[in-house]
C-alpha cells in the first residue's frame, strides 16, 4: 500500500546546483505534509513542511511546492551543498485521524548526493 | 536543544526473548509514536499514544507488541517473543501538538538484531 511514493531512489547533484527531489502521494485526505533528512545511523530530522491550503513554503535554502490537483510535492534546495548529502523522506498525514495521532506515512526516500 | 532519547542504541536478542525499547520524549510534548524501519526500505508507522493510551496503530502492531508509559518521562516498546522479521531500527517520535499541526521530533533509532 504505497500512498506516498518517492519514484527516484537516489539523485546526484552538482554544489551549488539546484536539487529538486520528487514525491507524489495517492490518498486524497492528506493534508499536511513534510520532508525529513535522514544521516545514517541517525533519527530523521524535520526540514520542513506544507499544509494542503498552501502551494509553496520556503525557509532558507529549503523550498516545498505542492500540487494538490496532481497530488505531487517536490523539494527544492538551492544551492546544494556538500552537507545536504543525506537520504530524503517525503511524509504525509491526514488531519481527519483521530484526536492524538499523527500517523506520518512514509515514502521510500531519495538518495541525494552532493558532489564539489 | 531539547532531543528524543533512546536506549539502547544496538541491541542482539535471540529469537523468541523478549526486547523492551525505551525512548525519553522532548519534555513538554504530548504525543509520542514508535516507527521502525527495516533495512533498505521505509519508515513504517508502528504505533501513537496519546494522554495515557494508544491512538492508533498498525497491522505491524500486533499481540507480541505493547507500549507502556510508565512514569512521567519514559515511553517503551516492548516485543514479547522476537522474530528474525522485528529486526530492524526502531524510532522513537514526539509531537507537542496534534494532527496536522506540526512536526514529529525523532530519536537517533535502536537498533534490534534478532538472531
Amino acid at each position: 500500500d504505497q500512498q506516498v511514493k518517492q519514484n527516484s531512489p537516489s539523485l546526484s547533484v552538482q554544489e551549488g546546483r539546484i536539487s529538486i527531489l520528487n514525491c507524489d502521494y495517492t490518498n486524497s485526505m492528506f493534508d499536511y505534509f513534510l520532508w525529513y533528512k535522514k544521516y545514517p545511523a541517525e533519527g530523521p530530522t524535520f526540514l520542513i513542511s506544507i499544509s494542503s491550503i498552501k502551494d509553496k513554503n520556503e525557509d532558507g535554502r529549503f523550498t516545498v511546492f505542492l500540487n494538490k490537483s496532481a497530488k505531487h510535492l517536490s523539494l527544492h534546495i538551492v544551492p546544494s551543498q556538500p552537507g545536504d548529502s543525506a537520504v530524503y523522506f517525503c511524509a504525509a498525514s491526514a488531519r481527519t485521524f483521530p484526536q492524538g495521532a499523527q500517523k506520518l506515512v512514509f515514502g521510500q526516500g531519495t538518495r541525494l548526493t552532493i558532489n564539489p | 536543544e531539547p532531543e528524543v532519547t533512546q536506549t539502547p542504541s544496538h541491541q542482539v536478542t535471540q529469537m523468541g526473548q523478549e526486547v523492551i525499547l525505551r525512548c525519553v520524549p522532548i519534555s513538554n510534548h504530548l504525543y509520542f509514536y514508535w516507527y521502525r524501519q527495516i533495512l533498505g526500505q521505509k519508515v513504517e508507522f508502528l504505533v501513537s499514544f496519546y494522554n495515557n493510551e494508544i491512538s492508533e496503530k498498525s497491522e505491524i502492531f500486533d499481540d507480541q507488541f505493547s507500549v507502556e508509559r510508565p512514569d512521567g518521562s519514559n515511553f517503551t516498546l516492548k516485543i514479547r517473543s522476537t522474530k528474525l522479521e522485528d529486526s530492524a531500527m526502531y524510532f522513537c517520535a514526539s509531537s507537542r501538538t496534534g494532527p496536522g499541526l506540526g512536526e514529529l521530533f525523532f530519536g537517533e533509532g535502536s537498533r534490534l538484531t534478532v538472531l
